[in-house]
């Protein structure tokens, strides 16, 4: 089973749409977790951290619920520049390397 | 301010060759990473330096590979006896500390290895 699971898409949406992907770890003790966007042929960069209370950046909303290990990203009022992949990223105690999971493709239409 | 830059952007190279692949982070960083992808798949941890020596190396795969960072700022890894399966983009990333797990990662651009 991998570390960091996440639905590879990818995900059609209409511009405006709400689209929301998920993500499963397996470490219960993961301690740190973020979603990553990736664009194509580029480098990840951090999109934003997931805190158990929940958190909003924007049209951007992330959960965690640490009793299912299961991580998600909300995009509201989709725009075309949301095309991207999103890489789901958790820390394991005691380190500071990145796990990502696969990433989900978003291909948002016009 | 400059970001993370690597070299080169692309290396093509032949089965059985040695390989080195070069970091240079954000000025001021004293945690280094380097990653590789493989496409299709989320980057993949291979060695995390902070400072000069290497905290965790569990991530590399075997003992071709091999990665250093004398003065605690430029990184070079090194791959010996290059194999097709090491064919993937090598990601180097910085960050401001490795003390904090919440310290962003900023990644470079990456380089993009082929081996023939």
């Amino acid at each position: 089973r991998k570390e960091v699971e996440q639905d590879p898409g990818p995900f059609n949406v209409p511009e405006g749409a709400t689209v929301a992907f998920n993500c499963t770890y397996s470490n219960s003790a993961s301690q740190s977790f973020f979603w990553y966007r990736q664009d194509c042929r580029k480098e990840p960069k951090l999109l934003m951290s997931v805190y158990s209370s929940g958190n909003e950046d924007g049209r951007f909303t992330a959960q965690l619920n640490r009793a299912s290990q299961y991580i998600s990203l909300l995009i509201r009022d989709s725009k075309l520049s949301d095309s991207a992949t999103y890489l789901c990223v958790v820390i394991h105690p005691g380190r500071r390397a990145l796990t990502f999971g696969s990433g989900t493709r978003l291909q948002v239409q016009p | 301010g400059a970001g993370v830059s690597q070299t080169p952007s692309n290396k093509v190279t032949e089965k059985g060759k040695y390989v080195e692949l070069r970091c240079d982070p954000i000025s001021g960083h004293t945690a280094l990473y380097w990653y590789r992808q493989s496409l299709g798949q989320g980057p993949e941890f291979l060695i995390y330096f902070q400072g000069t020596g290497a905290a965790d190396d569990s991530g590399l795969p075997n003992d071709r590979f091999f990665a250093v960072r004398p003065e605690g700022s430029v990184s070079t890894l090194k791959i010996q006896r290059t194999e097709r399966g090491d064919s993937a983009v090598y990601l180097c990333a910085s960050s401001l500390t490795g003390a904090n797990s919440y310290n962003e990662q900023f990644f470079g651009p990456g380089t993009r290895l082929t081996v023939l």
